[in-house]
């Protein structure tokens, strides 16, 4: 099955910088990847995502990038602010059926 | 996004008890709901894929007899702890698969905070 590698586990930045979260994934047939947010003891929240007939995408201050071949995928977070702080989430899917993988999460801290 | 309600988002029950959690997709319809269980600090680990009319699917590991899972309608699903232990205390998540036209996205309910005493 797939196996989705996320680091790093935490993440500490100062207010302003950037913050990037980088994910593997293990099966080359792997064709969707979102970006989840949960704070405290709340539900994740979708916050990006990208298919894998593109190379990037961005939304504000967030952004995503996709190199299938080698089999890995980021998020980008810049001019970061003290409510970014949260645990992010990617995760990685395939075909109709649907069910992400979800990698082991990045407890990103930003300090104002 | 589209609304996925949980409820209980907390609940307190007694060792050797039972709970019900439901799921319910808001204003769509769901074949397909995912049931997750989430320690502190830890990723979100799939127990059980519940689909509409049909028994749910089970990942390794889970036992269905002790997480009973029933998706009656297209709206509802159901996780129930059965004879619930203290080690069964955790955040429980579910979520609903949605097509947006452009591909399938998934949604998560607020959670259910389980304490057993």
């Amino acid at each position: 099955g797939e196996n989705v590698e996320q680091h790093p586990s935490t993440l500490s930045v100062q207010e302003g910088d950037s913050a990037v979260i980088k994910c593997t994934y293990s099966d080359s047939a792997s064709n969707y990847f979102p970006w989840y947010k949960q704070e405290l003891g709340k539900r994740p929240q979708l916050i990006i995502d990208i298919r894998s007939n593109v190379g990037e995408k961005k939304d504000q201050r967030i952004a995503v990038t996709l190199n299938k071949t080698a089999k890995h995928f980021s998020l980008h977070i810049t001019e970061t602010q003290p409510e970014d702080s949260a645990v992010y989430f990617c995760a990685a899917s395939k075909g109709g059926s649907y069910i992400p993988t979800f990698g082991r999460g990045t407890s990103l801290i930003v300090h104002p | 996004g589209a609304v996925v309600s949980q409820h209980p988002s907390w609940v307190i029950c007694k060792s050797g008890t039972s709970v019900k959690i439901e799921c319910r997709s808001l204003d769509f319809q769901a074949t397909t709901m995912f049931w997750y269980r989430q320690f502190p600090k830890q990723s979100l680990m799939l127990m059980a894929t519940s689909n509409e009319g049909s028994k749910a699917t089970y990942e390794q590991g889970v036992e269905k007899d002790k997480f009973l899972i029933n998706h009656a309608s297209l709206t509802l699903s159901t996780l129930t702890v059965t004879s619930a232990h203290p080690e069964d205390s955790s955040f429980y998540i579910c979520s609903a698969r949605v097509n947006r036209g452009t591909g399938n996205t998934i949604y998560f309910g607020e959670g259910s905070w389980l304490t057993v005493v």
